[in-house]
């Protein structure tokens, strides 16, 4: 089955600096990548997708990038303010939205004043 | 998105006892997931439940502990059987609502302890 890895389990930043979250990826048939944010006692929440027919999506300040060819896509979040600090979760699968997700270990990121 | 209603949002049970945990949705949808979090790790998929077939369980996680129903296109319930303190998590239900290619959402998710 699937198997998803992420980096680095933490991660700290200066207030205003960018911040990235590399996640690899083991089946070539995943066509659907999400990234969730989760708050401390809060449901994970859908922060940006990606699918695997787009190299690049960008929202705002949150981007995501994805290299079908190496199979690992990545987060990344410019100007980066308090409130972005969470648990970042990046998922994979094979049949969109609507089917199984497997998730990566998760990525702690702290943004310091 | 959809509201994903999941109750009860938190109990403590004894050891050996049985929680139904219940994941109300707004609108219908085909498939709904059933997802374990323990404390401090990331989300792993226990079984999706599609209505009017049996549910379809992960590696690792079986109906006589995890027996899950779903009645109709916008309910399910999951039940935890026999309740010991390796259990205590996080559990959540989610859905996609639109088919295959929209994006799931999450409940409030149920935190579950054992004495």
């Amino acid at each position: 089955g699937e198997n998803v890895e992420q980096h680095p389990s933490t991660l700290s930043v200066q207030e205003g600096d960018s911040a990235v979250i590399k996640c690899t990826y083991s089946d070539s048939a995943s066509n659907y990548f999400p990234w969730y944010k989760q708050e401390l006692g809060k449901r994970p929440q859908l922060i940006i997708d990606i699918r695997s027919n787009v190299g690049e999506k960008k929202d705002q300040r949150i981007a995501v990038t994805l290299n079908k060819t190496a199979k690992h896509f990545s987060l990344h979040i410019t100007e980066t303010q308090p409130e972005d600090s969470a648990v970042y979760f990046c998922a994979a699968s094979t049949g969109g939205g609507g089917n199984k997700l497997t998730f990566g270990t998760g990525t702690q990121l702290k943004v310091e004043l | 998105s959809a509201v994903i209603s999941q109750k009860p949002s938190r109990d403590i049970c004894q050891r050996g006892t049985s929680l139904t945990i219940q994941c109300q949705v707004d609108s219908q949808v085909t498939m709904m997931f059933w997802y374990r979090q323990q404390p401090g790790q990331s989300l792993t998929l226990i079984a999706t439940a599609n209505q009017g077939s049996e549910a379809t369980y992960e590696s690792g996680f079986v109906i006589d502990k995890f027996p899950i129903s779903r009645p109709n296109l916008t309910f399910s319930t999951l039940t935890v059987s026999n309740l010991s303190p390796e259990d205590s998590s996080i559990y959540l239900c989610s859905v996609g609502v639109g088919g295959g290619n929209q994006p799931q959402h999450f409940g409030d998710g149920t935190r579950l302890s054992i004495l």
